[in-house]
């Protein structure tokens, strides 16, 4: 049981290139999230999927795609980078019950630098 | 949506109570107050969530107040592994099923 795992766990990017980082959970939650973290701050909501087939816009959505494959994978992609996407990203992932008592589980990040 | 209000940092000495206060006084009725922590660069983990009532488990104790407005954060016997940025958020929405982050606690232990 792996929890949340994330490709790759470091990345250096060209200004203008693309690429797209990877999620996966395998504890059949509904939920997938998309965080990034840059230094010194809070995480900041990038995107979310409620469920399979279903994505939606958080905080910081500018810049950035995702495709919500199927239940398990849930991809962000960066289709410029830009310098101000150099930045820690997290995926996480929870069970989505009415009672809303659940708690998410985090990967260990990508750490992406754009020069 | 409820925003939160944390302490920038605090310190603690290894051994007593850490109590971390945090601030949510547009919580809706509804909405429950989570606390994750961040220990150096690694992903966020989970402590401890609660509705009105004061809930314990194995890492800590959760205190809300009767009115929800504030909560408290209690790690009884502070280690140096309690080093770490905590983070208390009031759950988004409904069924969306939404995280949102603050800036945080930075807790320093010192032996």
């Amino acid at each position: 049981n792996a929890g949340v795992t994330q490709t790759p766990k470091f990345q250096v990017l060209k200004t203008g290139q693309s690429m797209t980082l990877q999620c996966a959970q395998d504890m059949n939650h509904n939920s997938m999230y998309w965080y990034r973290q840059d230094p010194g701050m809070g995480l900041r909501l990038i995107y979310y999927s409620a469920s399979e087939g279903t994505t939606d816009k958080g905080e910081v959505p500018n810049g950035y795609n995702v495709s919500r494959l199927n239940k398990r994978e849930f991809s962000l992609r960066l289709e410029s980078a830009a310098p101000s996407q150099t930045s820690v990203y997290f995926c996480a992932s929870s069970e989505a019950l009415p009672e809303m008592n659940t708690e998410a589980f985090f990967g260990q990040g990508t750490r992406l630098t754009v020069v | 949506d409820a925003k939160t209000t944390q302490p920038t940092s605090m310190d603690c000495a290894e051994g007593r109570a850490a109590n971390l206060p945090c601030n949510h006084s547009t919580i809706s009725g509804n909405e429950y107050v989570y606390w994750y922590r961040q220990i150096h660069s690694q992903g966020p983990q989970y402590i401890i969530h609660g509705l009105k009532n004061n809930e314990t488990n194995e890492m800590a104790s959760l205190i809300i107040t009767e009115d929800r407005k504030s909560s408290t954060l209690i790690l009884p016997h502070a280690t140096l592994r309690d080093t770490a940025v905590y983070y208390c958020i009031v759950r988004v929405g409904y069924n969306t099923d939404k995280l949102i982050f603050g800036t945080g606690t930075r807790l320093q232990v010192f032996p």
